[in-house]
């Protein structure tokens, strides 16, 4: 059973870069049957998908983010990233880190979800 | 706002049959995918392709679709079964992933 684990800071001050880790164990996230993506939630919100990135190394991000965001991995250690550039006060949110399933189209597993608040 | 359009709340009397839709026109063209989210936690996948339940997804969840219409219907609802659902499937070019508002469901 796979596991996704986001670790990072909690407060990211204005105008900083927001960055986040997700650590996979029980899977490889060199596994060409799956990619590894982003979303997030802010407090009393819905879902917002950030992006991704295939085994191959290319990404994939959402249009409304993509000056801001890259999203990298480092197989050696199993784990894929997220940064964030010039955050605001709207970027905070709870960040979960998932695995997307290409036969599936779906996030199968997901992080318990670490939350990011941006304030000064 | 989003690709995918889900009613905000659908409540159902216990042990009563509901339906939660999704619509976007992304949905002509690609299957919805179904999770379900309750306070506090991360959202869990009940549903995916046509009709395919996740092991350990109780068979009262059902899956269906229709034109730009997705939809997921539970079949004798349960307390348990209260929770916010959202529908994610593709945008209209086909290469990004959008999640659908949420639909909140109430048993009662």
């Amino acid at each position: 059973q796979v596991q996704l684990q986001e670790s990072g800071p909690g407060l990211v001050k204005p105008s900083q870069t927001l960055s986040l880790t997700c650590t996979v164990s029980g899977g490889s996230i060199s596994s060409g049957s799956y990619y590894w993506s982003w979303i997030r939630q802010p407090a009393g919100k819905g879902l917002e998908w950030i992006g991704r990135i295939y085994t191959s190394g290319s990404t994939n991000y959402t249009p409304s983010l993509k000056s801001r965001v890259t999203i990298s991995a480092d197989t050696s250690k199993n784990q894929f990233s997220l940064k964030l550039s010039s955050v605001t006060a709207a970027d905070t949110a709870v960040y979960y880190c998932a695995r997307g399933s290409w036969l599936q189209e779906s996030f199968d597993s997901w992080g318990q979800g670490t939350l990011v608040t941006v304030s000064s | 706002s989003s690709e995918l359009t889900q009613d905000p709340a659908v409540s159902v009397a216990l042990g009563q049959t509901v339906r939660i839709t999704c619509q976007g026109d992304s949905l002509r063209s690609f299957y919805a995918t179904w999770y379900q989210q309750k306070p506090g936690q991360a959202p869990v996948l009940v549903m995916f392709g046509k009709n395919n339940r996740p092991s350990g997804v109780p068979d009262r969840f059902s899956g269906s679709s229709s034109g730009n219409t997705a939809s997921l219907t539970i079949t004798g609802a349960q307390a348990e079964d209260e929770a916010e659902y959202y529908c994610n499937s593709r945008d209209s070019s086909g290469h990004h992933v959008v999640f659908g508002g949420g639909t909140k469901l109430t048993v009662l």
